[in-house]
C-alpha cells in the first residue's frame, strides 16, 4: 500500500520560505514514473492545487503561485519537496502531497494522499 | 481560467435517499480530466471518480459519475451514514468550492 507523509515546520514567519518534504513509501515502485503533486487547504476552506512534478523533474505550477513556488524531486530518496517563498498569513493552510493517478500526464486526478500538515504563517 | 461551480452548497438528505451533486464548468472541458473527491473532517480527500465516470479503486458502486462538456454530476444512489461529508469536483488545476452533504 502506497503511503505518503509530509514533513516540515508547522510555523513559518511572514516573508520567509515554507519548506515541506513528502516521503513516499510502499507500493511497487515508489516515486519512479509517476506524477506527484502538492495541494493546500486553508482552514475551513476548499482545495487549491499548488503544482505537480514528474519523476524526471518536469514541473507544472498554479499560475497564481508560480512566482513563489519551487517543487523538486529526489528519486533516490523517494521524496519530493515544496518551497514557497515570501509567505504571508494567506498561505496558512493544511498542505497535502499526493500522487497523480497512473497513466495521467495531465489533468491531475490524485489517488493517494498524505495525511496533510498544517503550516501556520505568523510572527 | 476555468471555474468550477458546485451546487448546491449544502444538501440535506437522510440515509437511504439518493444524492445528486452538480459541478458546472465555466467553459467546455475534457471529461477525461474531471474528478470527484470525498473529504471528511480532519482527513485528506479521497478520490471517488476520475475521467468523469470511472470509479477509483475500492469505491462502492453506489457512487457514480456522469456528464460532459460543462455539466457533470456525482450521484450516490442510496446514502449510507458514512457518505455524509464534503464533496469536491476537480478539473486539472481547478477545484470546485465543494458541496456539503449533511444528515437531515
Amino acid at each position: 500500500q502506497l503511503q505518503l507523509q509530509e514533513s516540515g515546520p508547522g510555523l513559518v514567519k511572514p516573508s520567509e520560505t515554507l519548506s515541506l518534504t513528502c516521503t513516499v513509501s510502499g507500493g511497487s515502485s515508489s516515486s519512479n514514473t509517476y506524477y506527484w503533486g502538492w495541494i493546500r487547504q486553508p482552514p475551513g476552506k476548499g482545495l487549491e492545487w499548488i503544482g505537480t512534478i514528474y519523476y524526471s523533474g518536469s514541473t507544472y505550477y498554479n499560475p497564481s503561485l508560480k512566482s513563489r513556488v519551487t517543487i523538486s524531486v529526489d528519486t533516490s530518496k523517494n521524496q519530493f519537496s515544496l518551497k514557497l517563498r515570501s509567505v504571508t498569513a494567506a498561505d496558512t493552510a493544511v498542505y497535502y502531497c499526493a500522487r497523480v493517478y497512473p497513466s495521467y500526464s495531465s489533468g491531475w486526478p490524485f489517488d493517494y494522499w498524505g495525511q496533510g500538515t498544517l503550516v501556520t504563517v505568523s510572527s | 481560467e476555468i471555474v468550477l461551480t458546485q451546487s448546491p452548497g449544502t444538501l440535506s438528505l437522510s440515509p437511504g435517499e439518493r444524492a445528486t451533486l452538480s459541478c458546472r464548468a465555466s467553459q467546455s472541458v475534457s471529461s477525461s480530466y474531471l474528478a470527484w473527491y470525498q473529504q471528511k473532517p480532519g482527513q485528506a480527500p479521497r478520490l471517488l471518480i476520475y475521467g468523469a465516470s470511472s470509479r477509483a479503486t475500492g469505491i462502492p458502486d453506489r457512487f457514480s459519475g456522469s456528464g460532459s462538456g460543462t455539466d457533470f454530476t456525482l450521484t450516490i444512489s442510496r446514502l449510507e451514514p458514512e457518505d455524509f461529508a464534503v464533496y469536491y469536483c476537480q478539473h486539472s488545476e481547478t477545484f470546485g468550492q465543494g458541496t456539503k452533504l449533511e444528515i437531515k
